[in-house]
């Protein structure tokens, strides 16, 4: 079974916190996603990655960046936390090429105050 | 032209009844189009998926209808379970690319 696993399940954290979101996967997929999931709003992509230390902007980077120094794991990072990142935070990973399933880990609630 | 457009927003079915999910896109260079499933407090999972050749897939209860000319897909769900409530997602995607486009979900409840 893959298995995509987030380093919390929830994060509370204040305004200008820099904050580190960890996932980990175990099945050897070149490709990671991380999305953020909002009411009525959906799946956004914020950044994939193809490869170590390979990344791209998906469809809302702004304010975040990532990191993929080895290949089963993908950190998502904001540098300074505001109000407006209070969300879910999906990782997901996929296998090289294009048309395979992405499996999500369970997301973390993260709050910023 | 990325947009993915999702409906109902909410939907409440019956035991038994049919459930069904609608989304439209406007890009045509989509072709492969999947179908998430995500129960509260757990990551969204693959649940059927198809692509433009064909149109129409099934898979057990769930059906995916395909309209190539229109651009509307649909999400099928016979002889619904209160076990399916959940929220479930559309989403395209283009050869070539590793990104989806997700609709915006459909959180779905059936009554026991």
């Amino acid at each position: 079974d893959v298995k995509v696993t987030q380093s919390s399940r929830y994060l509370v954290k204040r305004t200008g916190e820099k904050v580190f979101l960890e996932c980990v996967q175990d099945m050897d997929h070149e490709n990671m996603f991380w999305y953020r999931q909002d009411p009525g709003l959906g799946l956004r992509l914020i950044y994939f990655s193809y490869d170590v230390k390979m990344k791209e902007k998906g469809d809302i980077p702004e304010g975040y960046s990532v990191s993929r120094e080895k290949k089963e794991r993908f950190s998502l990072i904001l540098e300074s936390a505001s109000t407006n990142q209070t969300s879910m935070y999906l990782c997901a990973s996929s296998l090289s090429g294009w048309g395979h399933e992405q499996y999500f880990g369970p997301g973390t609630r993260l709050t910023v105050t | 032209q990325q947009q993915v457009k999702q409906s109902p927003q909410s939907l409440i079915v019956q035991k038994g009844g049919i459930s069904i999910i609608n989304c439209a896109y406007e890009n045509t260079a989509f072709d492969y189009f999947p179908w998430y499933q995500q129960f509260p407090g757990k990551g969204p999972a693959l649940l059927i998926a198809i692509r433009p050749d064909v149109s129409e897939k099934k898979e057990g209860r769930f059906t995916i209808s395909f309209n190539k000319s229109a651009k509307q897909f649909s999400l099928h769900i016979m002889d619904s379970q209160p076990g399916d409530s959940a929220t479930y997602f559309c989403a395209a995607s283009t050869s070539g690319t590793y990104k989806y486009i997700f609709g915006t979900g459909t959180r779905l409840k059936v009554l026991a």
